[in-house]
């Protein structure tokens, strides 16, 4: 079964470090990957999406992937307080319309 | 721009009872259509998926259903709930297969069935 893995517990960094979060998923096919944040009772909302191997950094975000080893990250540099919420790593598989999600991991940015 | 809306936001039910999501897309045509599931500890779990009116494709066996009835409108229903009904429902929209077919996500509906 195709599945997407967050295996990190909850994440507590200190405000202005860097919150690192890992993702692995099982299909080597797999094409897109994306990651979206949610905050405690919100709907997810789109952070970033990566298609290529490398990094793509949109302001403090930065996705890395790695087809080969099969696992995509996320780097949130300078954390804030506001940054705190749940991290959702989604891959859609080859050949699939839908999204598959990991379970989250909960970062906390301590002032 | 797109935007999506469900509704209602929270809503408590008796078990055995009748429930009826909806949810519309405005902003675009011929969207790819979703509804997932989200319960504590378990993650987002797609429920049913649309590419087209009257198109529905179920990924869980259950006793909830969809609807698609005009281009952008989804509805999500259950003739009876049970209590593991319980969950945060969102509805979410894509662009299709050649628009890179990023999810994106409702404010959500919380169903507590009591």
């Amino acid at each position: 079964q195709k599945e997407v893995e967050q295996n990190s517990g909850p994440l507590s960094v200190p405000e202005g470090a860097i919150a690192s979060l890992n993702c692995t998923y099982s299909d080597r096919g797999s094409q897109s990957f994306f990651w979206y944040r949610q905050y405690s009772g919100k709907s997810p909302e789109l952070i970033m999406s990566i298609y290529s191997n490398g990094d793509k950094e949109d302001g403090r975000f930065t996705a890395q992937l790695n087809k080969a080893s099969q696992y995509v990250s996320l780097l949130i540099r300078d954390s804030q307080p506001s940054d705190s919420a749940t991290y959702l790593c989604a891959v859609r598989f080859y050949g699939n319309n839908r999204l598959a999600f990991g379970k989250g991991n909960q970062v906390v940015v301590i002032p | 721009s797109q935007t999506i809306h469900q509704w209602p936001a929270t809503l408590v039910q008796p078990v055995g009872s009748p429930l009826s999501l909806e949810c519309t897309v405005e902003g675009t045509s011929n969207p790819n259509l979703y509804w997932y599931r989200q319960a504590a500890g378990r993650g987002l779990q797609l429920l049913f998926y649309s590419v087209g009116i009257g198109q529905i494709s179920s990924e869980v066996p259950q006793n909830l259903s969809a609807s698609r009835p005009q281009d952008r409108q989804f509805i999500l229903s259950s003739k009876k709930l049970l209590l593991s009904d319980s969950g945060f429902y969102l509805c979410a929209w894509s662009g299709g297969l050649f628009s890179g077919n990023t999810i994106y996500f409702g404010e959500g509906s919380w169903l507590t069935v009591v």
